[in-house]
Protein backbone atom coordinates (compact mmCIF):
# COMPACT_ATOMS: atom_id res chain seq x y z
CA UNK A 1 0.00 0.00 0.00
CA UNK A 2 1.56 3.06 -1.26
CA UNK A 3 1.73 6.03 1.48
CA UNK A 4 1.24 9.39 0.69
CA UNK A 5 3.05 12.09 2.33
CA UNK A 6 1.05 16.07 1.71
CA UNK A 7 2.32 19.32 3.52
CA UNK A 8 -0.10 19.79 6.45
CA UNK A 9 -1.63 23.58 5.46
CA UNK A 10 -0.36 26.06 3.13
CA UNK A 11 -1.39 29.36 2.61
CA UNK A 12 -1.92 31.73 -0.21
CA UNK A 13 -3.24 34.60 -2.07
CA UNK A 14 -6.36 35.13 -4.75
CA UNK A 15 -4.73 35.25 -7.77
CA UNK A 16 -1.84 32.98 -7.65
CA UNK A 17 -1.34 29.59 -8.67
CA UNK A 18 -1.24 27.34 -5.87
CA UNK A 19 0.96 23.82 -6.41
CA UNK A 20 0.32 20.87 -3.60
CA UNK A 21 3.04 18.45 -3.87
CA UNK A 22 1.98 14.71 -3.19
CA UNK A 23 5.09 12.05 -2.09
CA UNK A 24 4.57 8.22 -2.47
CA UNK A 25 7.57 6.75 -2.75
CA UNK A 26 6.62 3.25 -2.77
CA UNK A 27 3.93 3.47 -6.19
CA UNK A 28 3.26 0.72 -7.62
CA UNK A 29 3.30 0.11 -11.42
CA UNK A 30 -0.52 -0.25 -11.38
CA UNK A 31 -1.53 2.60 -8.98
CA UNK A 32 -3.15 5.54 -10.05
CA UNK A 33 -2.95 9.22 -8.20
CA UNK A 34 -6.30 11.03 -7.32
CA UNK A 35 -6.97 14.20 -5.62
CA UNK A 36 -10.09 15.56 -3.90
CA UNK A 37 -11.12 18.70 -2.18
CA UNK A 38 -12.94 18.78 0.80
CA UNK A 39 -15.01 22.09 2.00
CA UNK A 40 -15.90 22.72 5.73
CA UNK A 41 -18.85 20.29 6.43
CA UNK A 42 -18.90 18.23 3.36
CA UNK A 43 -18.07 15.33 2.16
CA UNK A 44 -14.90 14.93 -0.14
CA UNK A 45 -15.08 15.76 -4.09
CA UNK A 46 -13.37 14.18 -7.28
CA UNK A 47 -10.77 16.95 -8.43
CA UNK A 48 -8.13 15.01 -11.16
CA UNK A 49 -6.92 11.38 -11.60
CA UNK A 50 -3.39 10.85 -13.08
CA UNK A 51 -1.32 8.14 -13.89
CA UNK A 52 1.70 9.59 -15.36
CA UNK A 53 2.77 13.08 -17.50
CA UNK A 54 0.25 15.17 -16.93
CA UNK A 55 -3.35 15.68 -16.83
CA UNK A 56 -5.73 18.80 -17.11
CA UNK A 57 -9.26 19.31 -16.42
CA UNK A 58 -11.32 22.66 -16.34
CA UNK A 59 -10.39 22.76 -12.37
CA UNK A 60 -7.02 21.60 -11.95
CA UNK A 61 -3.66 20.17 -13.65
CA UNK A 62 -1.63 17.25 -12.25
CA UNK A 63 2.00 16.25 -13.21
CA UNK A 64 3.87 13.01 -12.57
CA UNK A 65 7.15 13.16 -13.43
CA UNK A 66 8.68 9.75 -14.80
CA UNK A 67 9.31 8.20 -11.77
CA UNK A 68 6.26 8.78 -10.41
CA UNK A 69 7.43 8.77 -6.50
CA UNK A 70 5.66 12.28 -6.28
CA UNK A 71 2.64 14.11 -8.19
CA UNK A 72 1.70 17.96 -7.68
CA UNK A 73 -1.38 19.24 -8.06
CA UNK A 74 -2.17 22.48 -9.59
CA UNK A 75 -4.68 25.52 -9.06
CA UNK A 76 -4.29 27.96 -11.47
CA UNK A 77 -5.63 31.50 -10.31
CA UNK A 78 -6.90 30.55 -7.25
CA UNK A 79 -10.13 32.48 -5.00
CA UNK A 80 -11.27 32.59 -1.45
CA UNK A 81 -13.40 29.88 -2.46
CA UNK A 82 -10.61 27.50 -2.92
CA UNK A 83 -10.15 27.39 0.50
CA UNK A 84 -10.74 23.74 1.01
CA UNK A 85 -8.72 20.77 2.52
CA UNK A 86 -6.84 18.53 -0.45
CA UNK A 87 -6.34 15.12 -0.34
CA UNK A 88 -3.78 13.05 -2.39
CA UNK A 89 -4.50 9.11 -2.89
CA UNK A 90 -2.53 6.53 -4.52
CA UNK A 91 -4.02 2.95 -5.58
CA UNK A 92 -5.06 0.38 -7.83
CA UNK A 93 -8.16 0.42 -10.11
CA UNK A 94 -10.32 -1.39 -8.08
CA UNK A 95 -10.24 -4.96 -9.91
CA UNK A 96 -10.20 -7.39 -7.62
CA UNK A 97 -11.65 -5.37 -4.33
CA UNK A 98 -9.40 -4.29 -1.51
CA UNK A 99 -8.78 -1.17 0.45
CA UNK A 100 -5.84 0.13 -1.45
CA UNK A 101 -6.06 3.81 -2.35
CA UNK A 102 -8.64 4.66 0.04
CA UNK A 103 -6.84 6.04 2.65
CA UNK A 104 -7.14 9.58 2.71
CA UNK A 105 -5.12 10.59 5.72
CA UNK A 106 -5.36 14.00 6.88
CA UNK A 107 -4.67 16.11 3.24
CA UNK A 108 -2.99 19.62 2.59
CA UNK A 109 -5.39 22.84 4.86
CA UNK A 110 -4.81 25.65 1.78
CA UNK A 111 -5.94 28.82 2.96
CA UNK A 112 -6.77 31.62 0.60
CA UNK A 113 -6.85 35.33 1.26
CA UNK A 114 -7.97 38.47 -0.21
CA UNK B 1 -33.56 11.86 -6.94
CA UNK B 2 -29.85 10.79 -8.39
CA UNK B 3 -27.07 10.85 -6.14
CA UNK B 4 -26.29 9.26 -3.06
CA UNK B 5 -28.28 10.15 0.36
CA UNK B 6 -27.15 10.06 3.56
CA UNK B 7 -29.86 10.10 6.50
CA UNK B 8 -29.84 11.10 9.28
CA UNK B 9 -28.05 14.12 8.71
CA UNK B 10 -27.74 14.74 12.58
CA UNK B 11 -28.27 12.10 15.71
CA UNK B 12 -28.29 12.85 19.17
CA UNK B 13 -28.15 9.69 20.79
CA UNK B 14 -27.24 7.94 24.85
CA UNK B 15 -23.92 5.94 25.29
CA UNK B 16 -25.37 1.99 24.78
CA UNK B 17 -27.93 3.05 22.12
CA UNK B 18 -28.22 1.54 18.70
CA UNK B 19 -27.71 3.80 16.09
CA UNK B 20 -27.69 2.98 12.17
CA UNK B 21 -27.05 5.17 9.55
CA UNK B 22 -28.67 5.02 6.43
CA UNK B 23 -27.08 5.18 2.69
CA UNK B 24 -28.79 4.94 -0.39
CA UNK B 25 -27.02 5.55 -4.46
CA UNK B 26 -28.95 5.28 -7.27
CA UNK B 27 -26.22 4.73 -9.79
CA UNK B 28 -26.14 0.99 -9.07
CA UNK B 29 -22.02 1.69 -7.80
CA UNK B 30 -20.85 -2.03 -6.91
CA UNK B 31 -18.66 -0.11 -4.10
CA UNK B 32 -19.77 1.33 -1.18
CA UNK B 33 -17.77 2.94 1.83
CA UNK B 34 -18.56 4.11 5.05
CA UNK B 35 -15.79 6.57 6.59
CA UNK B 36 -15.47 8.74 9.82
CA UNK B 37 -14.03 12.30 10.57
CA UNK B 38 -12.81 13.41 13.56
CA UNK B 39 -10.75 16.54 14.10
CA UNK B 40 -6.89 15.71 13.92
CA UNK B 41 -7.65 12.27 12.23
CA UNK B 42 -8.70 13.06 9.04
CA UNK B 43 -10.74 10.57 7.38
CA UNK B 44 -10.74 6.81 8.07
CA UNK B 45 -12.25 4.05 6.72
CA UNK B 46 -14.66 1.51 8.69
CA UNK B 47 -16.20 -0.85 6.52
CA UNK B 48 -16.23 -1.32 2.85
CA UNK B 49 -18.57 -3.21 0.48
CA UNK B 50 -17.36 -4.54 -3.48
CA UNK B 51 -20.70 -5.87 -4.49
CA UNK B 52 -24.59 -6.94 -2.58
CA UNK B 53 -23.78 -9.22 0.20
CA UNK B 54 -19.79 -8.69 0.22
CA UNK B 55 -18.09 -6.34 3.10
CA UNK B 56 -15.18 -6.21 4.66
CA UNK B 57 -13.35 -4.41 6.82
CA UNK B 58 -11.31 -0.94 6.77
CA UNK B 59 -9.06 0.48 9.49
CA UNK B 60 -11.22 0.89 11.96
CA UNK B 61 -13.97 -1.43 12.33
CA UNK B 62 -14.04 -1.97 15.92
CA UNK B 63 -18.34 -0.98 17.14
CA UNK B 64 -19.39 -1.09 13.89
CA UNK B 65 -21.77 -3.73 11.89
CA UNK B 66 -22.23 -3.34 8.22
CA UNK B 67 -24.61 -4.67 5.99
CA UNK B 68 -25.07 -4.51 1.69
CA UNK B 69 -28.57 -6.95 0.90
CA UNK B 70 -29.45 -4.71 -2.07
CA UNK B 71 -26.88 -2.79 -4.15
CA UNK B 72 -27.98 0.46 -3.69
CA UNK B 73 -27.91 0.16 0.41
CA UNK B 74 -25.44 0.08 2.50
CA UNK B 75 -26.79 0.50 6.67
CA UNK B 76 -24.36 1.33 9.04
CA UNK B 77 -24.98 0.17 12.87
CA UNK B 78 -23.74 0.95 16.17
CA UNK B 79 -24.66 -1.77 17.95
CA UNK B 80 -24.09 0.10 21.43
CA UNK B 81 -23.09 3.53 20.99
CA UNK B 82 -20.28 5.10 23.15
CA UNK B 83 -18.68 8.80 23.05
CA UNK B 84 -15.65 8.13 21.13
CA UNK B 85 -17.96 6.97 18.17
CA UNK B 86 -19.09 10.84 18.20
CA UNK B 87 -17.81 11.91 14.75
CA UNK B 88 -19.25 13.43 11.34
CA UNK B 89 -19.87 9.81 8.89
CA UNK B 90 -19.38 9.24 4.80
CA UNK B 91 -21.00 7.12 3.09
CA UNK B 92 -19.33 7.33 -0.45
CA UNK B 93 -19.48 5.29 -3.23
CA UNK B 94 -17.66 4.34 -6.71
CA UNK B 95 -18.23 2.33 -9.86
CA UNK B 96 -18.61 2.33 -13.77
CA UNK B 97 -21.46 4.97 -14.23
CA UNK B 98 -22.36 7.02 -17.08
CA UNK B 99 -24.20 9.03 -15.00
CA UNK B 100 -21.47 10.70 -12.76
CA UNK B 101 -18.78 10.25 -15.95
CA UNK B 102 -16.07 9.24 -13.06
CA UNK B 103 -14.19 6.00 -13.31
CA UNK B 104 -13.91 2.95 -10.92
CA UNK B 105 -11.97 3.76 -8.31
CA UNK B 106 -13.39 7.00 -8.02
CA UNK B 107 -15.22 8.00 -5.17
CA UNK B 108 -18.41 10.11 -4.47
CA UNK B 109 -19.24 11.18 -1.49
CA UNK B 110 -22.48 11.72 0.69
CA UNK B 111 -23.16 14.77 2.40
CA UNK B 112 -22.59 13.09 5.74
CA UNK B 113 -24.17 12.22 8.57
CA UNK B 114 -23.19 14.13 12.13
CA UNK B 115 -23.45 11.69 15.13
CA UNK B 116 -23.34 13.23 19.10
CA UNK B 117 -23.38 10.11 21.52
CA UNK B 118 -23.52 11.52 25.05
Amino acid sequence: LAKTTQPISMDSYEGQEVNITCSHNNIATNDYITWYQQFPSQGPRFIIQGYKTKVTNEVASLFIPADRKSSTLSLPRVSLSDTAVYYCLVGPLYSGGGADGLTFGKGTHLIIQP
Amino acid sequence: DAGITQSPRYKITETGRQVTLMCHQTWSHSYMFWYRQDLGHGLRLIYYSAAADITDKGEVPDGYVVSRSKTENFPLTLESATRSQTSVYFCASSGLSSSTGLGANVLTFGAGSRLTVL
